[in-house]
């Protein structure tokens, strides 16, 4: 079946710019996260999602980065007015149910701000 | 809080030899272990995980890890490494119920020389 997929693979913003990140989670998961991973770093935790409902953003960085799953399926990362330390690749996860801990990963979105 | 460390940031092995890669954890409660697995431009794959139960816990590509509480460790063994093995190896820990966020190691790379 399909897995988590993750649009675009590749974006290249100036400085200053506004970029969405989009993810399609597996069908039926309840569960989405979205992580960072800088280079030569592992992914870190930035905002989760149970449906529609964000249970936890503590790890978004600024007020510029805003998170949203209306409808409890796709989710969106934006970033408002990039800056050269947003570069970072962006993985999206979901998990089947609220008591599931496995996390299925997208191929993720490789973000450079110029 | 809860963190993680991978000792060696590469390791290097010969096909057929034994793979042991290191990791330690820090939780403040018991923690969900994870290893996952991420082949270049690739999403992040999970070799096996840790909840409750037994602490050998056997994953996919003949991995396994042991959870020895008093020591704080879950290192990845495999007793013949294979060409196909080489990619960037990453330990997790995730405080289960309470916050399910991931939070990741800084990964090893493991490279298979022939």
């Amino acid at each position: 079946g399909a897995g988590v997929s993750q649009s675009p693979r590749y974006k290249v913003a100036k400085r200053g710019q506004d970029v969405a990140l989009r993810c399609d989670p597996i069908s039926g998961h309840v569960s989405l996260f979205w992580y960072q991973q800088a280079l030569g770093q592992g992914p870190e935790f930035l905002t989760y999602f149970q449906n529609e409902a964000q249970l936890d953003k503590s790890g978004l960085p600024s007020d510029r980065f805003f998170a949203e799953r209306p409808e409890g399926s796709v989710s969106t990362l934006k970033i408002q007015r990039t800056q050269q330390e947003d570069s970072a690749v962006y993985l999206c996860a979901s998990s089947l149910a609220q008591a599931s801990y496995e996390q299925y990963f997208g191929p993720g979105t490789r973000l450079t701000v110029t | 809080a809860q963190s993680v460390t991978q000792l060696g940031s590469h390791v290097s092995v010969s096909e057929g030899a034994l793979v042991l890669l290191r990791c330690n954890y820090s939780s403040s409660v018991p923690p969900y272990l994870f290893w996952y697995v991420q082949y270049p431009n690739q999403g992040l794959q999970l070799l096996l995980k840790y909840t409750t139960g037994a602490t050998l816990v056997k994953g996919i590509n003949g991995f396994e890890a042991e959870f020895k509480k008093s020591e704080t460790s879950f290192h990845l063994t495999k007793p013949s490494a294979h060409m196909s093995d080489a990619a960037e190896y990453f330990c997790a820990v995730s405080e289960g119920p309470g916050r399910r966020a991931l939070t990741f190691g800084s990964g090893t790379r493991l490279q298979v020389q022939p």
